[in-house]
C-alpha cells in the first residue's frame, strides 16, 4: 500500500529536550515536505526537499532541522523544543518535484511543556 | 498579504445543494492549484488539482481557475453530509506550497 508514515503519532515532551519525528514514504517520491498546522494559521511549510541531499527552508523553518540522506526518509529534528512548537505536524511527499499532488502522513501531535 | 486567502466560513448548505468554495492567491507566477479536504483530526487528502484556466470536472467536483483574476474555486454538486469537512486551497508558485486557512463546510441533511 502506497503511504507516508510518521512516528510517533503523539508526543509530549519538555522544553529543551531534543526530539526527532520520523517520516517515510514508499512511493519513490522525489519531493518531501514538513508542515505544521495551527488553529487560525492553517498549514505552513517548515522545510522541503527536492531530492536526496537537497533541502530548503519553507515559511517557518526557525527551530527546526531536517536531513535527506535517503530518498524514502525525511526526519524532522527539534534540537531544543519550545512551547511555541506545540502543534500538529504533517509530513508529505510528491512525485515530479512537487508539481503534482502531495500525499500526507497521518500527523504527529506534539506538545511541549 | 497572505499568499492564499479563503473565507473561513462556516459555510452551511442543505443536502443536495451546490457548495461553492473560493480562494484567491497573490503570486501571479503560480502554476499549480490544489484543493484538499480535511476531516477533523485527519490529514488532508487531495480532491482536485488544476493547472489551466477554465473548468476541470471530476465526478461531483468542479475546479475553476481564473489566472487573470488570481482566483480558484471548487464547486461540489449534490452535496452530501459526508462532504462536511474543511477544504484547503493550495498553490505552489515555486517549489514551496502555500495553503489557505481553509473553509469549513457543513452539509445539513
Amino acid at each position: 500500500e502506497a503511504q507516508v508514515t510518521q512516528n510517533p503519532r503523539y508526543l509530549i515532551t519538555v522544553t529543551g529536550k531534543k526530539l526527532t519525528v520520523t517520516c517515510s514514504q514508499n512511493m519513490n517520491h522525489e519531493y518531501m515536505s514538513w508542515y505544521r498546522q495551527d488553529p487560525g494559521l492553517g498549514l505552513r511549510q517548515i522545510y522541503y526537499s527536492m531530492n536526496v541531499e537537497v533541502t530548503d527552508k519553507g515559511d517557518v523553518p526557525e527551530g527546526y532541522k531536517v536531513s535527506r540522506k535517503e530518498k524514502r526518509n525525511f526526519p524532522l529534528i527539534l534540537e531544543s523544543p519550545s512551547p511555541n512548537q506545540t502543534s500538529l505536524y504533517f509530513c508529505a511527499s510528491s512525485g515530479q518535484q512537487g508539481n503534482y499532488e502531495q500525499y500526507f502522513g497521518p500527523g504527529t501531535r506534539l506538545t511541549v511543556t | 498579504q497572505k499568499e492564499v486567502e479563503q473565507n473561513s466560513g462556516p459555510l452551511s448548505v442543505p443536502e443536495g445543494a451546490i457548495a461553492s468554495l473560493n480562494c484567491t492567491y497573490s503570486d501571479r507566477g503560480s502554476q499549480s492549484f490544489f484543493w484538499y479536504r480535511q476531516y477533523s483530526g485527519k490529514s488532508p487528502e487531495l480532491i482536485m488539482f488544476i493547472y489551466s484556466n477554465g473548468d476541470k470536472e471530476d465526478g461531483r467536483f468542479t475546479a475553476q481557475l481564473n489566472k487573470a483574476s488570481q482566483y480558484v474555486s471548487l464547486l461540489i454538486r449534490d452535496s452530501q453530509p459526508s462532504d462536511s469537512a474543511t477544504y484547503l486551497c493550495a498553490v505552489n508558485p515555486s517549489n514551496q506550497f502555500y495553503f489557505g486557512t481553509g473553509t469549513s463546510l457543513t452539509v445539513i441533511p
